[in-house]
């Protein structure tokens, strides 16, 4: 089925860095979210995303919806180690579907 | 903040067994939804449900059947356990169809068929 690119699969990175991720697709979509997972849970909502352009932070973290409609990035800005984990970007395609990224695992050093 | 409660955080269960899996939430949400997570192939809806006693397949729904006689509570059901059923299960829940709002997933029920 379709699925979002989501890059990088994978970020080891010193406590304190920022990070950026990010997810593309080939087409458009309505509505852009960004989960958390952690080990042995289920994903929690960081950010929702509504409209193209829309720039919407919550603490260190800050996502945008694309211009184009057709990507979002994610970025965790003074990384700690609890923000370890999975995270998943996912979207409401055309059809109403929610399509997910494959995710891009955090690993932070402290 | 809304809560979606899955019955089982662990499950073993054996071959050829009928086994439920549960999932509440508190929200009155109408939208409930079911999903397997596998590495490497990510989430994969396999059963959802818009309203009571309604219930639409998604990408994967052969093996499993699902039910929905409450509004808040919404069952999986593997009718005949197989080994390839071994995943992670998301129960998840929107507040309704066309609003594009967030699904809210639980906990993950790790269920492992031997």
């Amino acid at each position: 089925g379709q699925q979002l690119n989501q890059s990088p699969q994978s970020m080891f990175i010193q406590e304190g860095e920022d990070v950026s991720m990010n997810c593309t697709s080939s087409s458009i979509f309505n509505t852009w979210l960004w989960y958390k997972q952690d080990p042995g849970e289920g994903p929690v909502l960081l950010i929702a995303l509504y409209k193209a352009g829309e720039l919407t932070s919550n603490g260190r973290l800050t996502a945008q919806f694309g211009i184009t409609r057709k990507d979002s990035f994610l970025n965790i800005s003074a990384s700690i180690p609890s923000d370890v984990g999975i995270y998943f970007c996912a979207g409401y395609n055309q059809g109403g579907k929610l399509i997910f990224g494959q995710g891009t695992e955090l690993s932070v050093k402290p | 903040d809304v809560k979606v409660t899955q019955s089982s955080r662990y499950l073993v269960k054996r071959t050829g067994e009928k086994v439920f899996l549960e999932c509440v939430q508190d929200m009155d949400h109408e939208n409930m939804f079911w999903y397997r997570q596998d590495p490497g192939l990510g989430l994969r809806l396999i059963y959802f449900s818009y309203d009571v006693k309604m219930k639409e397949k998604g990408d994967i729904p052969e093996g499993y059947s699902v039910s929905r006689e409450k509004k808040e509570r919404f069952s999986l059901i593997l009718e005949s356990a197989s080994t390839n059923q071994t995943s992670m299960y998301l129960c998840a829940s929107r507040k309704r169809a066309g609003s594009n709002q967030p699904q809210h997933f639980g906990d993950g029920t790790r269920l492992s068929i031997l």
